[in-house]
């Protein structure tokens, strides 16, 4: 079974330009959700997408947006990069839908860096 | 909205130790509680999980947590720690009355064993 898998791993951009950031699901789930995670603290929900649409969002304001694909993977888009943007992006895929109790499994992160 | 508290920043031990992290959360419903490692290098992985039940779960490579509703409260045991333990720990929450899988992480404890 193939996990999560995110590409790129690493990323540097500069304040101002926009970044693109893939993911792809592990096989047979249906639901991504993408995390922030900044150095020395726990993950931050972005937002998750269900069956190709968006299913809950967290505190991030709408220069961060994404998409889910028809095979499930997933992109996270964020506009007018900001110093405080640079973070670990990590992405999760479950097999969702109401009562499904799946966990998330994760991928490896995307580092991105703002100069 | 959920938080979750973890208490211990970072933890050290020796070598068969008896391990205890702490773990709080601050939401009056009904929830979902994980526990997350992420070894160096490597990405978050589900130690174990409570859905409902046995309050007293049993994860991967010994380790366990109990729930105890009262105190809202998910604390991760492990009687006898060893060197490849080395690694963070998150708890995590999904408060199951939002339609949605986000969870809520706890900002993590860093638990490093010397052999």
């Amino acid at each position: 079974e193939t996990g999560v898998t995110q590409s790129p791993t690493h990323l540097i951009k500069t304040r101002g330009q926009q970044v693109t950031l893939r993911c792809s699901s592990q096989s047979g789930h249906n639901t991504v959700s993408w995390y922030q995670q900044a150095l020395g603290q726990g993950p931050q929900f972005i937002f998750q997408y269900y069956r190709e649409e968006e299913n809950g969002r967290g505190n991030f304001p709408p220069r961060f947006s994404g998409l889910q694909f028809p095979n499930y993977s997933s992109e996270l888009n964020v506009n007018a990069l900001e110093l405080d943007d640079s973070a670990l992006y990590l992405c999760a895929s479950s097999l969702g839908g109401q009562g499904s109790n799946q966990p998330q499994h994760f991928g490896d992160g995307t580092r991105l860096s703002i100069l | 909205a959920q938080s979750v508290s973890q208490h211990n920043h970072h933890v050290i031990l020796s070598e068969a130790a008896s391990l205890e992290l702490g773990c709080n959360y601050s939401y009056g419903g009904t929830v979902n509680l994980f526990w997350y490692v992420q070894y160096p290098g490597q990405h978050l992985q589900l130690l174990l999980k409570y859905f409902s039940g046995d309050p007293l779960v049993k994860g991967i490579k010994g380790f366990e947590a109990e729930f105890i509703k009262s105190k809202f409260s998910f604390n991760l045991r492990k009687p006898s720690v060893q060197w490849s333990d080395t690694a963070e720990y998150f708890c995590a929450v999904n408060a199951l009355n939002f339609g949605n899988e986000k969870l809520t992480f706890g900002t993590g404890t860093r638990l490093t064993i010397i052999p």
